[in-house]
C-alpha cells in the first residue's frame, strides 16, 4: 500500500466554521506534511511532523491548527479562516525526516479542495 | 538564494510528440532531484528521483537528465499521450535540515 488518502475532497465553508481535514497513511512512514497550493503554484510547506511530533510550522497562522494522533493520522483543524485561504490542501508523507542523504521520496495525497466563503 | 526556475511555464504538443521540460536550479548544497506529476487538483505523483552521481534515470516514457556541475535537470517525454497532460514539477532538496524547493511547474497540454 503505498497511497495516501485524504477527506473530504471538497470542502466548503464560512468564515465562523470549525472543520477539520484528515489524512491517513498505512505504509509505516514516520514524517507527515501538510502543504497548502494555490492555482497555477507550487506547494508551499506549512507543518511537518515527525514520530507523531511537531517539527516544522512555516509560521502558519493560528487558525490552522495540525494534530498528529497516531503515527498513521494526520489532522488539520481550521477555525476563523479568511477567503484567501482557499487552496488545494495537500497532505504527504515519507520514510522519516528529508534530512538525511537518502533518496527518501514523499509521497502525497489527492488533496482536500477548500473554498472559504 | 536557493530558488528552482523551470522552463516553459506551459507547452502544448500533438499526441504521439516528444518534448523535453527543463529545471535550473541554484540549491546548495544538494541532495537530490525529483521529477513529479500533478493532475490538475490532484497530489503530486513521483515520477524519478536523482541523486548527485546519478545523470539518467529513466521510468517508462519519462527520462530525466541531471548535470550537478551546472545545476540543470531535464526531463524528457516521449511518444506523448493524452494522459500526460500536466503540471511537471521540479523538486529539489538541500542537504541543510532536508528542506524541499518547488519549482512552478511546466503545464503540459497534449492535443490529439
Amino acid at each position: 500500500d503505498t497511497e495516501v488518502t485524504q477527506t473530504p475532497k471538497h470542502l466548503v465553508m464560512g468564515m465562523t466554521n470549525k472543520k477539520s481535514l484528515k489524512c491517513e497513511q498505512h505504509m509505516g512512514h514516520r514524517a507527515m506534511y501538510w502543504y497548502k497550493q494555490k492555482a497555477k503554484k507550487p506547494p508551499e510547506l506549512m507543518f511537518v511532523y515527525s514520530y507523531e511530533k511537531l517539527s516544522i510550522n512555516e509560521s502558519v497562522p493560528s487558525r490552522f491548527s495540525p494534530e498528529c494522533p497516531n503515527s498513521s493520522l494526520l489532522n488539520l483543524h481550521l477555525h476563523a479562516l479568511q477567503p484567501e485561504d482557499s487552496a488545494l490542501y495537500l497532505c504527504a508523507s515519507s520514510q522519516g525526516l528529508l534530512t538525511s542523504g537518502s533518496a527518501d521520496t514523499q509521497y502525497f495525497g489527492p488533496g482536500t479542495r477548500l473554498t472559504v466563503l | 538564494k536557493n530558488q528552482v526556475e523551470q522552463s516553459p511555464q506551459s507547452l502544448i504538443i500533438l499526441e504521439g510528440k516528444n518534448c523535453t521540460l527543463q529545471c535550473n536550479y541554484t540549491v546548495s548544497p544538494f541532495s537530490n532531484l525529483r521529477w513529479y506529476k500533478q493532475d490538475t487538483g490532484r497530489g503530486p505523483v513521483s515520477l524519478t528521483i536523482m541523486t548527485f552521481s546519478e545523470n539518467t534515470k529513466s521510468n517508462g516514457r519519462y527520462t530525466a537528465t541531471l548535470d550537478a556541475d551546472t545545476k540543470q535537470s531535464s526531463l524528457h517525454i516521449t511518444a506523448s499521450q493524452l494522459s500526460d497532460s500536466a503540471s511537471y514539477i521540479c523538486v529539489v532538496k538541500g542537504s541543510t535540515l532536508g528542506r524541499l524547493y518547488f519549482g512552478r511547474g511546466t503545464q503540459l497540454t497534449v492535443w490529439p
